[in-house]
Order: structure tokens, then C-alpha cells, then sequence
């Protein structure tokens, strides 16, 4: 069974401080995607990766695949009470059409 | 364009109730997905349709029916609710319904079953 391990579960940090947040597991996926869901709402794609070792950048976040494909981070610069919500990665499960999703890392960013 | 629309937004059941949820979709994607969101567990696939006429199922059947009434209407039917199905459930759609796709999702149904 393919699993996806998050870590922190919660982060709560002051406006302006960088933090960095984890996708882990013991399986190859094909490729992963970072959501962000705010409360009362679905969640909204902010990336999706698909090379090992590859790095995307969108604005203040920082999004790199591991070159295994096992695992993934977030990183986000100075980061801005609009960053608070819930992450979740998701990588691609059994004959692709499927998603395996990771609990979340639920974010508050402090004013 | 509305997206991806769900209702209702809010529903309470008394076990052994039965109700159907409602999604659709303006996109004119092929493939269509539910979930329930429970805390702690993330998201997990009860049934998807990679394209009209078709179902499968996902990580959580039991318990749940699916329709794919039509390209654009994908609905979920629980025919005897227990507590255990309270849970929050999102309808997502993509355009192909390979991974890499961007899922683009409802905005849930809160659902307690009493």
C-alpha cells in the first residue's frame, strides 16, 4: 500500500519567518502535486512535479521532488498570513488515474 | 463559468436515512471524482468515473452508490447512512483523468449522520 507521511501535521509561525514542509514515503511515485485548501473550501492545485530533483518556484514557494521520487518539500519565504491554510500533496497511485493524498500540514501564519 | 458545484452544502441524517449528493461540472471534463475528508486521514477516493458511462471503484466503496448521469453530472447515493460516514465530501473533475491532470474540486458537503 502506498502511503504519503506529512510532517508538521500543524505550524504555526509569525508573519515574515520561512518554514519548510515535508511529503515522505517509501514509494516511487510518477509524479506529486502540492494542494492548498483554505477552511470551508476545496482543495486548489498550486504545483505539480513530475522529475526527480526537479524544482518549481511560484512566487514565495519553493517546490522540489526528491530524486528518488519518494518525497517531496515546500518551502515558503517570508511567509504571509494569505499562506494560512492546509497543504496536501498527492502522488499518483495505481495505473495513474489514481491519487494517494498525504493528511495535510495544517498553516497559520500569525499577523 | 461555475467550476465544479455540489449540493447540498450541509446535511443531517439519522442512521438508516438514505440521500444522494449532487455534482456538476462546466469544463466538459471526461473524468469525475468523490471523496470524503475526514481529520487526520486526508482525502480518499470512494468511487471516480474516468469518462462518461463509466465507474470505478476507489480506496472507500462500501456504503456508497455512484451515478454518471451524464458527461457533466456525477452523483453519490448513500442508501442506509451510518454515524461512520459522517464526513466532509468533495466532487472533484479533471480534464483526462491522468495523474498529472490538475483536479479542480466542489466546495464540499458537510454531512453528519446521527
Amino acid at each position: 500500500t502506498q502511503l504519503l507521511e506529512q510532517s508538521p501535521q500543524f505550524l504555526s509561525i509569525q508573519e515574515g519567518e520561512n518554514l519548510t514542509v515535508y511529503c515522505n514515503s517509501s514509494s516511487v511515485f510518477s509524479s506529486l502535486q502540492w494542494y492548498r485548501q483554505e477552511p470551508g473550501e476545496g482543495p486548489v492545485l498550486l504545483v505539480t512535479v513530475v522529475t526527480g530533483g526537479e524544482v518549481k518556484k511560484l512566487k514565495r514557494l519553493t517546490f522540489q521532488f526528491g530524486d528518488a521520487r519518494k518525497d517531496s518539500s515546500l518551502h515558503i519565504t517570508a511567509a504571509q498570513p494569505g499562506d494560512t491554510g492546509l497543504y496536501l500533496c498527492a502522488g499518483a497511485g495505481k495505473g495513474n488515474y489514481q491519487l494517494i493524498w498525504g493528511a495535510g500540514t495544517k498553516l497559520i501564519i500569525k499577523p | 463559468n461555475a467550476g465544479v458545484t455540489q449540493t447540498p452544502k450541509f446535511q443531517v441524517l439519522k442512521t438508516g436515512q438514505s440521500m444522494t449528493l449532487q455534482c456538476a461540472q462546466d469544463m466538459n471534463h471526461n473524468s469525475m471524482y468523490w471523496y470524503r475528508q475526514d481529520p487526520g486521514m486526508g482525502l480518499r477516493l470512494i468511487y471516480y468515473s474516468a469518462s462518461e458511462g463509466t465507474t470505478d471503484k476507489g480506496e472507500v466503496p462500501n456504503g456508497y452508490n455512484v451515478s454518471r448521469l451524464n458527461k457533466r453530472e456525477f452523483s453519490l447515493r448513500l442508501e442506509s447512512a451510518a454515524p461512520s460516514q459522517t464526513s466532509v465530501y468533495f466532487c472533484a473533475s479533471s480534464p483526462t483523468g491522468f495523474s498529472t491532470d490538475t483536479q479542480y474540486f466542489g466546495p464540499g458537503t458537510r454531512l453528519t449522520v446521527l
